[in-house]
Order: C-alpha cells, then structure tokens, then sequence
C-alpha cells in the first residue's frame, strides 16, 4: 500500500518561512491537496492540486510537487498557523485514500 | 452555504453496531463523492470509505472492509456509515468529507468537513 511521510514536528518564529514535507513513491505524479487542523476542530482545506488555495486561505500558504516530495510552504508564519498539517493522496492502484501522518507545527 | 452535519455517535459495547449520518445542504448533493474519515484520539487522519455521487461505487479501508457499510441517499442528502462488529480501535471522532469536484473518488480533495462525531467502543 501507498505511504505518505511526514515529519512528526516543525518548529518556526514568527514571521519565518515553515516548509512541511510529504514523501512517497513517485508522488510528483499525483496532485496532492493539504490539510490544516486546529485543536478540537475539523480540517480544512488549504491547498489543493498540489499548489491552488481555496478561496479564503491567504497567499502565505503555499504548494509544489516533484519527484518523491512534496512541500506545503507557508511565508511569514504567525501564531494562528500553529496547528497540524497533513498531506492526501489517492492511490489508484488500491482506489483507497491515504494521509500522511500528519506535522504539528510549532510557532516559537 | 455548504453544510455536513454528522450524527449517531455514542457509546457502544465491542461487537456492537452503530450507524452513523451525515445531513448534507448547501450544494447539489448527488453531484459529489463523500467519505468518512476518521481520528482516533491524540492520533492522525485516516481514511475510512469513499462512495460515488450516484452510490454505486464504493471503497473502504482494509481495516473496516466487510464490517463497515458506506451508503447514501439522493433524495435525502444523507450520507451513512454502518458499522458492524465494532472494536476498541474504531474508537474515534468521524467525519464526513465533500469531494470537491468529482462524482467519482479518483483522486480530488475534500473542500467541506463536518464537525465530526464521537463513536466510543467499550465496555
């Protein structure tokens, strides 16, 4: 089965670049969509295909997708992005969907 | 404004059965894949089972496969969970998700989450 990989932790200051990881096989060839999950709440969408935001999340949050890696970039951190972040695929050769294991970021 | 609204958690005995809602408004219903997804307290997301817009597709998790049973109905905007010969291990909050664009799960995202659920599994 597919695995997704992130890093249990990031830890940024305020007003820094954060840069979340998630590896698997091959997976510049598949469009990954990005998660963010506060305390007590559900996700919410904040980047999908790879590199587009929904509407209402701010330019500071952004994507890319290359060979085995891919990176959610959020620019000038602060406080209210300290939260949990997770990337999704979808594996066609098992029709499941997989999470990675979810980064807690930490805004120092 | 779209809205899920899951239902149907509680407390129940290992080997118990439960079934889960997910009132759906907002958009057109049929239109759209659902999943549930699930979080398991302290732990991360895990994907639960998919079904298609029309409800003739459906994929489940190898953890929940012949226990779990993903349906929906149209004419309600309901998307169903049952859940059969339930473990300690299905202990965990249950949300229901929106496929953003696609009326088959083939690899979109989810754009709308509900609040989730709590299922407990004790004794």
């Amino acid at each position: 089965s597919y695995v997704l990989t992130q890093p249990p932790s990031v830890s940024v200051a305020p007003g820094q670049t954060a840069r979340i990881t998630c590896g698997g096989n091959n997976i510049g060839s598949k469009t990954v969509p990005w998660y963010q999950q506060k305390p007590g709440q559900a996700p919410v969408l904040v980047v999908y295909d790879d590199s587009d935001r929904p509407s209402g999340i701010p330019e500071r949050f952004s994507g890319s997708n290359s060979g085995n890696t891919a990176t959610l970039t959020i620019s000038r951190v602060e406080a209210g992005d300290e939260a949990d972040y997770y990337c999704q695929v979808w594996d066609s050769s098992s029709d499941h969907w997989v999470f990675g294991g979810g980064t807690k970021l930490t805004v120092l | 404004e779209v809205q899920l609204l899951e239902s149907g958690g509680g407390l129940v005995q290992p080997g118990g059965s439960l079934r889960l809602s997910c009132a759906a408004s907002g958009f057109t219903f049929i239109t759209n894949a659902m999943s549930w997804v699930r979080q398991a307290p302290g732990k991360g997301l895990e994907w639960v089972s998919a079904i298609s817009g029309s409800g003739g597709t459906t994929y489940y998790a190898d953890s929940v496969k012949g226990r779990f049973t993903i349906s929906r109905d149209n004419s309600k905007n309901t998307l169903y969970l049952q859940m059969n010969s339930l473990r300690a291990e299905d202990t965990a909050v249950y949300y229901c998700a929106k496929d953003g664009r696609t009326t088959v799960p083939t690899g979109d995202y989810f754009d709308y989450w509900g609040q989730g659920t709590l299922v407990t599994v004790s004794s």
